[in-house]
C-alpha cells in the first residue's frame, strides 16, 4: 500500500525557516517524480514544487526561497523553506506523480503557520 | 502560472447529473491530454478520480466521467449521491513541465 507521511510543520515567524519531510512507503521513491502542493486555510490547491530524477521545478511564488530534494536511499522527500512569509501559511501535501503529469497519491498534509 | 478556471459552486439533487468545467489555455489544458480531477472532502487529502482527461483509477466509481474539448475539460457526475458532496479540483500538466490546479468547485447535493 502506498503511504506518504509528512512531518516538520509548525509555527514559525516571518523570515524564518522550516524543513518539511515526507516518508514514502509501499513503492520505490526513485522510480517516481514527486511534488509538494499546498492549500491555504479555506482556499484551493496550489502546486509548489516538483522533482524528477534529474530536474527540479518551482512555482514563481516560492522560487529562490524553497528547495525541494530527495533521498532515495531513505525513501524520503524534503522541502526546505526559507524566508517564510505570512502568505506561505498552508497545509503542505507531499504527492506522488505519474510521468510528471498526474498526482496519483497524496499524504495527509502538514500545517505550516507563519505568524508573528 | 495562472490557475485554471472552475465555477465556484454547483449543486444538484440526488440522482441528477452535474458537470463541472475547467478552462485553461493552449499551454496547459488545450496542449495536452493530461487533465486530472480530484475530490476532496473537508479535512481530508484530495483523491484522484479522473486522469488523462477521461480515465478512472481502479476502484473509482463509474458515475464519474471526464471529457475535453479544446481548452476546456469537464467532469460529469451522474446519479448524484449524498457522499459526492465535496470540493472538486482539476489540474493540468503545463508547457513549463509543471502542474496547475483549478480554483476548485464546491458541489452541494441538495
Amino acid at each position: 500500500e502506498v503511504q506518504l507521511v509528512e512531518s516538520g510543520g509548525g509555527l514559525v515567524k516571518p523570515g524564518g525557516s522550516l524543513r518539511l519531510s515526507c516518508a514514502a512507503s509501499g513503492f520505490t521513491l526513485s522510480s517516481y517524480s514527486m511534488n509538494w502542493v499546498r492549500q491555504a486555510p479555506g482556499k484551493g490547491l496550489k502546486w509548489v514544487s516538483s522533482i524528477s530524477s534529474s530536474f527540479t521545478y518551482y512555482a514563481d511564488s516560492v522560487k529562490g526561497r524553497f528547495t525541494i530534494s530527495r533521498d532515495n536511499a531513505k525513501n524520503s522527500l524534503y522541502l526546505q523553506m526559507n524566508s517564510l512569509r505570512v502568505e506561505d501559511t498552508a497545509v503542505y501535501y507531499c504527492a506522488r506523480t505519474l510521468r510528471m503529469t498526474t498526482i496519483d497519491y497524496w499524504g495527509q498534509g502538514t500545517l505550516v503557520t507563519v505568524s508573528s | 502560472q495562472s490557475a485554471l478556471t472552475q465555477p465556484a459552486s454547483v449543486s444538484g439533487s440526488p440522482g441528477q447529473s452535474i458537470t463541472i468545467s475547467c478552462t485553461g489555455t493552449t499551454s496547459d489544458v488545450g496542449g495536452y491530454n493530461y487533465v486530472s480531477w480530484y475530490q476532496q472532502h473537508p479535512g481530508k487529502a484530495p483523491k484522484l478520480i479522473i486522469y488523462d482527461v477521461s480515465n478512472r483509477p481502479s476502484g473509482v466509481s463509474n458515475h464519474f466521467s471526464g471529457s475535453q474539448s479544446g481548452n476546456t475539460a469537464s467532469l460529469t457526475i451522474s446519479g448524484l449521491q449524498a457522499e459526492d458532496e465535496a470540493d472538486y479540483y482539476c489540474s493540468s500538466y503545463t508547457s513549463s513541465s509543471t502542474l496547475v490546479f483549478g480554483g476548485g468547485t464546491k458541489l452541494t447535493v441538495l
